[in-house]
């Protein structure tokens, strides 16, 4: 089945810095990869989103780029501010798979003002 | 439109003891999953369901029963509460197909003594 590693697993960067967070896949037929933000006591919540036809994605600050070949994708945020500090979580799926989304382990982002 | 919504928040279980947790969602969405979620190993899948009356079972299915008679609830139930089971369970649910975004409930914290 699917795994998913993600790197780092803490992440500590000063306010205006970029922070970038890494995953890697196994199963070469996933296709759809999102990143979640979890803040404290709250459930994970979509930031953005990427398919396997297209190489980036960008929204305002945060960027993610996928590497189909090496079968790896990362999350960058750019000018980090105080309330970008959370866990994010990659994951992995294959469309039309019942919404069955493999997790990476997650990364504790601490941005410090 | 409450999205998705669980109950309850937070549990206590002694050690055999059996229980449900609830998922609801108004919004219309064919799927639906649980996840666990424990320190350092991210978020994983233990049931999900692409409609009603269909189910399957996820990364770590073992000690739990899930069955989907509506397309709004979705319960998750432990049979024989085991100390292992002590997590915090998130449900999630989507559209299906290749609308994949997944939205999450705010959990339920469980306890088993």
């Amino acid at each position: 089945g699917e795994n998913v590693e993600q790197h780092p697993s803490t992440l500590s960067v000063q306010e205006g810095d970029s922070a970038v967070i890494k995953c890697t896949y196994s199963d070469s037929a996933s296709n759809y990869f999102p990143w979640y933000k979890q803040e404290l006591g709250k459930g994970p919540q979509l930031i953005i989103d990427i398919r396997s036809n297209v190489g980036e994605k960008k929204d305002q600050r945060i960027a993610v780029t996928l590497n189909k070949t090496a079968k790896h994708f990362s999350l960058h945020i750019t000018e980090t501010q105080p309330e970008d500090s959370a866990v994010y979580f990659c994951a992995a799926s294959i469309n039309n798979q019942g919404g069955k989304l493999i997790f990476g382990q997650g990364t504790e982002l601490s941005v410090k003002p | 439109n409450a999205g998705v919504t669980q109950t309850p928040k937070f549990q206590v279980l002694k050690t055999g003891q059996s229980m449900t947790l609830q998922c609801a969602q108004d919004m219309n969405h064919e799927y639906m999953s649980w996840y666990r979620q424990d320190p350092g190993m991210g978020l994983r899948l233990i049931h999900y369901s692409v409609g009603a009356g269909i189910t399957d079972q996820g990364e770590v299915p073992n000690g739990y029963n899930v069955s989907r008679s509506t397309t709004e609830d979705f319960p998750l139930r432990l049979l024989s509460a085991a100390p292992s089971q002590t997590s915090v369970y998130f449900c999630a649910s989507s559209y299906g197909g290749v609308r994949t975004e997944a939205f999450f409930g705010q959990g339920t914290r469980l306890t088993v003594v």
